[in-house]
């Protein structure tokens, strides 16, 4: 969707390293979210957004952190990447908190941590 | 807490055959239901959403869901299968808590189309 775009689309990183993945909005939407998705495990949510600097955690929130200093920027940033963080990261958008419209999807980031 | 079970991680169909992909659903509350598809390399894609009123939803590609209380159902239904349908569907559930309307995924099925 032309409304949401992740950066980058795909990166390979040592252990230990931090990493920082950007979800960027143009529709001025309040929530914003991100999950990693794994084979087995659906999508699961690591952090949300819904409103600048207002953030909460997630069901697996541990070893990562995000930031919200504007709308349209959600930054997700693993501090100290492990090989149990190699996933692809969803970035996701709701005008309402996800009722009614359900959430418009960013194209993915596949990290992949050596 | 809301919880989502998808039944069968795979659906093998013959095209031009019906598509049936099962999800079931708990929640204390009137549930938000959604169905997303995804395909390969790119993110998920709403399909159709039932939130309130009528309970049979229709989506984009001719896919349409009941919403069915009483078995605490949402399945998933195309008449008639195409090759392009090959993809990953997901089912998610969203109630209110706190304000909050996060959805919870099911952990998805992936839908093979045969000639």
């Amino acid at each position: 969707d032309a409304g949401i775009t992740q950066s980058p689309r795909h990166k390979v990183t040592e252990t230990g390293t931090p990493v920082t993945l950007r979800c960027h909005q143009t529709e001025n939407h309040r929530y914003m979210y991100w999950y990693r998705q794994d084979p087995g495990h659906g999508l699961r949510l690591i952090h949300y957004s819904y409103g600048v600097k207002d953030t909460d955690k997630g069901e697996v929130s541990d070893g990562y952190s995000v930031s919200r200093s504007k709308t349209e920027d959600f930054l997700l940033t693993l501090e100290s990447a492990t090989s149990s963080q190699t996933s692809v990261y969803f970035c996701a958008i709701s005008e309402s908190g996800g009722i009614g419209y359900g959430y418009t999807f960013g194209s993915g980031t596949r990290l992949t941590v050596v | 807490a809301q919880s989502v079970t998808q039944l069968g991680s795979h659906v093998s169909v013959s095209e031009g055959a019906l598509v049936l992909l099962r999800c079931n659903y708990s929640s204390s509350v009137p549930p938000y239901l959604f169905w997303y598809v995804q395909y390969p390399n790119q993110g998920l894609q709403l399909l159709l959403k039932y939130t309130t009123g009528a309970t049979l939803v229709k989506g984009i590609n001719g896919f349409e869901a009941e919403f069915k209380k009483s078995e605490t159902s949402f399945h998933l239904t195309k008449p008639s299968a195409h090759m392009s349908d090959a993809a990953e569907y997901f089912c998610a559930v969203s109630v209110t808590g706190g304000g909050s309307y996060i959805p919870t995924f099911g952990r998805g099925t992936s839908l093979i189309v045969h000639p």
